[in-house]
């Protein structure tokens, strides 16, 4: 079945600690993307990857890391969380068509609450 | 940077009316329009999607409009269901291609 995989789908810590939310899609998706959804604000991307080793800021990176070492995992890095990183977090993957994007696939969402 | 408007922000109908979410988008670059679906709990779904080279698309019960030159595109759904329930977002591709530009969703409601 073809899908993206997010872990942990919930997660509670605590300001300073550092976490990394894994994702891993199993379609051969050249890109991959992770956007937090926030009541209020709808989907914002934080960073993308068009394919391995190539990665880049989306429109809120600050506070997050991201590696692309392998096509089918993209994990997200919160290296020392604070509280307005309390969010929802998705995965998504895409074929590229040229250099654009296609149908966006999602995780199914990672809930994280720093405290 | 391309800015995406989507009205309304919640929308209740009785079943077997039509609903209609309008979206705005700001960069004439973008030509590739998705729809996407949240049901609770889970992650966007895509339900239907059209390109800047077409101006209306429809898979039975949904359709979208696209107008290039107002930059508006629009979301219909006819003969509404209990299980269409959920909250929608229309994106526009960014010029670079690299990012789907979201609004803030549509929470729609279908009373039975």
């Amino acid at each position: 079945e073809a899908q993206v995989t997010q872990n942990p789908r919930y997660l509670i810590t605590v300001t300073g600690k550092k976490l990394t939310v894994t994702c891993s899609q199993n379609m051969n998706h050249e890109y991959m993307s992770w956007y937090r959804q926030d009541p209020g604000l709808g989907l914002r991307q934080i960073y993308y990857s068009m394919n391995v080793e190539a990665t880049d800021k989306g429109d809120v990176p600050e506070g997050y890391k991201v590696s692309r070492k392998e096509k089918r995992n993209f994990p997200l890095i919160l290296e020392s969380p604070s509280p307005n990183q309390t969010s929802l977090y998705f995965c998504a993957s895409s074929r590229l068509t040229g250099t654009n994007t296609g149908e966006l696939f999602f995780g199914e969402g990672s809930r994280l609450t720093v405290l | 940077g391309e800015n995406v408007e989507q009205h309304p922000s919640t929308l209740s109908v009785q079943e077997g009316d039509s609903a209609v979410i309008k979206c705005t988008y700001s960069d004439s670059a973008s030509n590739y329009f998705p729809w996407y679906k949240q049901e609770l709990g889970k992650g966007p779904q895509l339900i239907i999607d059209i390109r800047s080279n077409v101006g209306e698309k429809k898979d039975q019960r949904i359709a979208v409009t696209l107008n290039k030159t107002a930059k508006h595109f629009s979301l219909h759904i006819t003969e509404t269901q209990p299980e269409d329930s959920a909250v929608y977002f229309c994106a526009a591709n960014n010029q670079a291609g690299t990012a789907l530009i979201f609004g803030k969703g549509t929470t729609l409601s279908v009373s039975s």
